[in-house]
């Protein structure tokens, strides 16, 4: 199946340090969101984009949706322990919204020492 | 908030049984739910999408006849592997929406599948 491209793969990083991450695709998507997943649960919604250009904060978390429609990224700040995790990107391509199919990129495992 | 559980949150079963995986909405209609697969250190990979009351449209390279789901209702999905192998362990999750412009997919626990 299809994937965007993730990268970082991995991040290491101080407590107190900011985070970037970002996804690309070859195709053009209406929506871009970015979740994060805890070992062994399901993913969780961090912020959701809906307009090429967009900018989009939520707490510490800001995201853009890039002009091409064809990436974006996810700045994390003055990241904290529990922001260990890993953070994946996804991409759909209409604007049916929760019926729409998600394509996920491969993912950004974060570890924060403290 | 909306929630959506998972159940078996586990399970470990012998080659060629058969195993069924619930997925429910507990406090909202959905419409549509998708199945997801993961491997250990890897992304999720959708394997089909279902809508209540229809048959479930499986993505590439997924067997429909392996992996049977049905949508019965509009608060319940489930998933039957079967004759499961160890190739097939993985962690599955599924997600639930009401549907339509701006509904958001809602994440299940997971299922952590394994077959000996």
């Amino acid at each position: 199946g299809q994937q965007l491209n993730q990268s970082p793969q991995s991040m290491f990083i101080q407590e107190g340090e900011d985070v970037s991450m970002n996804c690309t695709s070859s195709s053009i998507f209406n929506t871009w969101l970015w979740y994060k997943q805890d070992p062994g649960e399901g993913p969780v919604l961090l912020i959701a984009l809906y307009k090429a250009g967009e900018l989009t904060s939520n707490g510490r978390l800001t995201a853009q949706f890039g002009i091409t429609r064809k990436d974006s990224f996810l700045n994390i700040s003055a990241s904290i322990p529990s922001d260990v995790g890993i953070y994946f990107c996804a991409g759909q391509y209409g604007s049916q919204g929760g019926s729409e199919k998600l394509v996920f990129g491969k993912g950004t495992k974060l570890t924060v020492n403290p | 908030g909306a929630v959506v559980s998972q159940h078996p949150s586990w399970v470990i079963c012998k080659s060629g049984t058969s195993v069924k995986i619930e997925c429910r909405s507990l406090d909202f209609q959905a419409t549509t739910m998708f199945w997801y697969r993961q491997f250990p250190k890897q992304s999720l990979m959708l394997m089909a999408t279902s809508n209540e009351g229809s048959k479930a449209t499986y993505e590439q390279g997924v067997e429909k006849d392996k992996f049977l789901i049905n949508h019965a209702s509009l608060t319940l999905s489930t998933l039957t592997v079967t004759s499961a192998h160890p190739e097939d362990s993985s962690f599955y999750i599924c997600s639930a929406s009401e549907g339509g412009e701006g509904n958001e997919q809602f994440f299940g626990p997971g299922t952590r599948l394994t077959v000996l």
